[in-house]
C-alpha cells in the first residue's frame, strides 16, 4: 500500500512561517495532483488546497502550496493559533487498478 | 445543505461482517464520484475505498476482497459492505464526495462526520 510520508510534526511561533513537506513517488504526485487537508480533533477533514496549488473559497491565502517531481509541500505563513492542526496530503496512485493515497500527516503545533 | 450522512457503524466480531451507508442531500449524487476514508483512533487518514460514477470500484490493498462498495443513485446513497471483518479495521469510516472534474481523484470537498467501527470480541 503507498503512502505518501511527511513528518510527523512542525511549529513555529505565531507570525512565522512553516512549510510541510509530502514525498510520494512517479505513480501518485508524479501522475496526478496533490491536495491538502486540515483536520481538528475530533472532526472531518477539510480540503484547504486542491489541485496542488488551488484554495478553495474561504481558505485564508496564508495557505499556499506547491508540487515538483514527486514532491509536494504547504506553507503557512503567518502562522496563527487556530492553525494548530493536523495536516494531509493526498493523491491518486496510478498503480494496479488505481486508489487513493493519503501523507502519514503532520501535526503543527503553535508555540 | 449539501450533506453527507454515515450509517450503520457499531460493535462486530472479528470475522463478521457490517454495512455502512452515506446517505447524500442537497446537491446532484449522480455526478459525483464518493470515497470512503477510515481513521483509527490517534492515527492518520487511510483512503478505503471509491466509486465512480459509472459504477466503477476501487479498494486499497487492506481491504480488496473483503469490502465491496456500492451505489444506489435513485436513493442519493452508497454504500460498503464490510466482510471478514478484521481488529485492524476498527476506525471511523467517513464518507466524502469527490468534486475533481474528470473523474477520480483525491479532491474531497464534502465530508460526512463518521461512523465508528469497532471490532473486537
Amino acid at each position: 500500500q503507498s503512502v505518501l510520508t511527511q513528518p510527523p510534526s512542525a511549529s513555529g511561533t505565531p507570525g512565522q512561517r512553516v512549510t510541510i513537506s509530502c514525498s510520494g513517488s512517479s505513480s501518485n504526485i508524479g501522475s496526478n495532483t496533490v491536495n491538502w487537508y486540515q483536520q481538528f480533533p475530533g472532526t472531518a477533514p477539510k480540503l484547504l488546497i486542491y489541485s496542488n496549488n488551488q484554495r478553495p473559497s474561504g481558505v485564508p491565502d496564508r495557505f499556499s502550496a506547491s508540487k515538483s517531481g514527486t514532491s509536494a509541500s504547504l506553507a503557512i505563513s503567518g502562522l496563527q493559533s487556530e492553525d494548530e492542526a493536523d495536516y494531509y496530503c493526498a493523491a491518486w496512485d496510478d498503480s494496479l487498478n488505481g486508489s487513493g493515497v493519503f501523507g502519514t500527516g503532520t501535526k503543527v503545533t503553535v508555540l | 445543505e449539501v450533506q453527507l450522512v454515515e450509517s450503520g457503524g457499531g460493535l462486530v466480531q472479528p470475522g463478521g461482517s457490517l454495512r455502512l451507508s452515506c446517505e447524500a442531500s442537497g446537491f446532484s449524487f449522480s455526478r459525483h464520484e464518493m470515497h470512503w476514508v477510515r481513521q483509527s483512533t490517534g492515527k492518520g487518514l487511510e483512503w478505503v475505498s471509491a466509486i465512480g460514477i459509472s459504477g466503477d470500484t476501487y479498494y486499497s490493498g487492506s481491504v480488496k476482497g473483503r469490502f465491496t462498495i456500492s451505489r444506489e443513485d435513485a436513493k442519493n446513497s452508497f454504500y460498503l459492505q464490510m466482510n471478514s471483518l478484521r481488529v485492524d479495521d476498527t476506525a471511523i469510516y467517513f464518507c466524502a464526495r469527490d468534486v475533481a472534474p474528470g473523474g477520480l481523484s483525491t479532491r474531497m470537498d464534502v465530508w460526512g462526520k463518521g461512523t465508528t467501527v469497532t471490532v473486537s470480541s
